[in-house]
């Protein structure tokens, strides 16, 4: 069954610290995955997308990494800020329905993240 | 202005009570989506849309109907609402490239509460 989990549920920084979130998934076969950030009361925001090939990629304080083999994903968030609370959420796209050309996207739960001052 | 607007943002009804929510879009995408969020959960597709007559189901599409009015206008009908029915409802827009990853561009979301 073609799942993405992350952990933690909820975490809670002091800001200015780095933190670390984690995605695994099944999904196969796999396309490629996103991050999304999601701020309370709003539609999520692509923060990065990686695909097979790439292992890392960075957009500003925010650094993903990809493990293709083991199907892991992390996203890293150095010096936090009180604007990074937020729920982050992992997207997988694998499968193609090929009637519809639609890539099936599974979405993760979600980690919740509060920095605090 | 946002780039996709769904009203109403917040809805309370009762059982057996007929809603509809409606998402306008100024990207100019083709492609339309309906999303249920529910707590602990991950985003579930309802139906989703890749032209004006193109209507598709999504994983959790029963006891929902959408309508797809213009290239700009995807909107999700309850029939009868029902109490589990109560979650917080996203459209989302994405171009017509799935090859280039398919970023969905969210609207910020219509609550609904069924009583």
């Amino acid at each position: 069954k073609n799942q993405v989990e992350q952990s933690p549920q909820s975490l809670i920084i002091l800001e200015g610290k780095n933190c670390t979130l984690q995605c695994n998934y099944t999904v196969s076969p796999f396309s490629n995955l996103r991050w999304y950030k999601q701020d309370t009361g709003r539609g999520p925001v692509s923060l990065t997308i990686m695909t097979f090939s790439e292992n890392t990629k960075s957009n500003g304080r925010y650094t993903a990494t990809l493990d293709a083999d083991t199907k892991q994903s992390s996203l890293h968030i150095t010096a936090s800020q009180l604007s990074d609370s937020a729920s982050y959420i992992c997207v997988v796209s694998g499968e193609i329905n090929m009637k519809t050309s639609y890539d099936k996207v599974i979405f993760g739960p979600g980690t919740s993240l509060s920095v605090i001052p | 202005d946002a780039d996709v607007t769904q009203t109403p943002r917040n809805r309370i009804t009762k059982t057996g009570k007929r809603i509809m929510l409606e998402c306008s879009q100024t990207k100019g995408h083709d492609r339309m989506y309906w999303y249920r969020q529910d707590p602990g959960l991950g985003l579930r597709l309802i139906y989703y849309s890749f032209d004006v007559k193109d209507i598709n189901k999504g994983e959790i599409s029963d006891g929902y109907s959408v309508s797809r009015q213009a290239q700009a206008k995807f909107s999700l009908s309850l029939e009868s609402a029902i109490p589990n029915q109560t979650a917080l409802y996203f459209c989302a827009t994405s171009a017509s490239d799935y090859q280039r990853g398919g970023e969905l561009f969210f609207g910020e979301g219509s609550r609904l509460t069924v009583l």
